[in-house]
């Protein structure tokens, strides 16, 4: 079974540019999240999806934005970066209903960096 | 509200020396509890998680974690660490309602030669 699958892996970006980061969950996985991980922050929540729909957000600026298409998997666009923005970008998916069983299951992850 | 401390940012033991990662959780109610692994420009890892099942969990490469409600802690153990254990651990805590997943701010783990 295919794990989740994040791209591109590493990404550079000059400031003010846009970035695009993309998942895709564990086939059968409903809902996708995204964390940030910067340098000494820990995993900062930043959205969840469910079934196509945003069913929460961390406390992260507008610029800060994604999707859920109908196959599940997902894109995390930020706008207008800055040189903070630069950190890990972890997706995870689960069944909506037993993630609290089982858990999450994270991908690799999408280095961004801003320069 | 769910919550989860991680005593120790940074933890350094010698190869074969005992591994303890300190984990305690804010909870009314029996949660859900996980153990995570981050080695270095990786997702997460499960290592292994308590579901109300058995109080000590058993998970991948030797560790383990006791849940101790009175102490409302879920420390992991490994009796022997090893170089590749090398790595930053997280420890997680879902709601009830498993509407929320909370994860603690995470362990360094050193291990010296």
């Amino acid at each position: 079974e295919a794990g989740v699958t994040q791209s591109p892996t590493h990404l550079i970006k000059t400031r003010g540019q846009q970035a695009t980061l993309r998942c895709s969950p564990i086939s059968g996985h409903t809902s996708v999240y995204w964390y940030q991980q910067a340098l000494g922050l820990g995993l900062q929540f930043l959205l969840w999806y469910d079934e196509g729909e945003e069913r929460n957000r961390g406390n992260f600026p507008p610029r800060f934005s994604g999707r859920q298409f109908p196959n599940y998997s997902s894109e995390l666009n930020v706008n207008a970066l800055e040189l903070e923005d630069s950190a890990l970008y972890l997706c995870a998916s689960s069944l909506a209903r037993d993630r609290g069983f089982y858990g999450y299951t994270f991908g690799s992850g999408t280095r961004l960096t801003v320069v | 509200a769910q919550s989860v401390t991680q005593l120790g940012s940074h933890v350094s033991v010698s190869e074969g020396a005992l591994v303890l990662l300190r984990c305690n959780y804010s909870s009314s109610v029996p949660p859900y509890l996980f153990w995570y692994v981050q080695y270095p420009n990786q997702g997460l890892q499960l290592l292994l998680k308590y579901t109300s099942a058995a109080t000590l969990v058993k998970g991948i490469n030797g560790f383990e974690a006791e849940f101790k409600k009175s102490e409302t802690s879920f420390h992991l153990t490994k009796p022997s660490a090893h170089m590749s254990d090398a790595a930053e651990y997280f420890c997680a805590v879902s709601g009830l309602n498993f509407n929320k997943f909370y994860f603690g701010s995470g362990t360094k783990l050193n291990v010296k030669p």
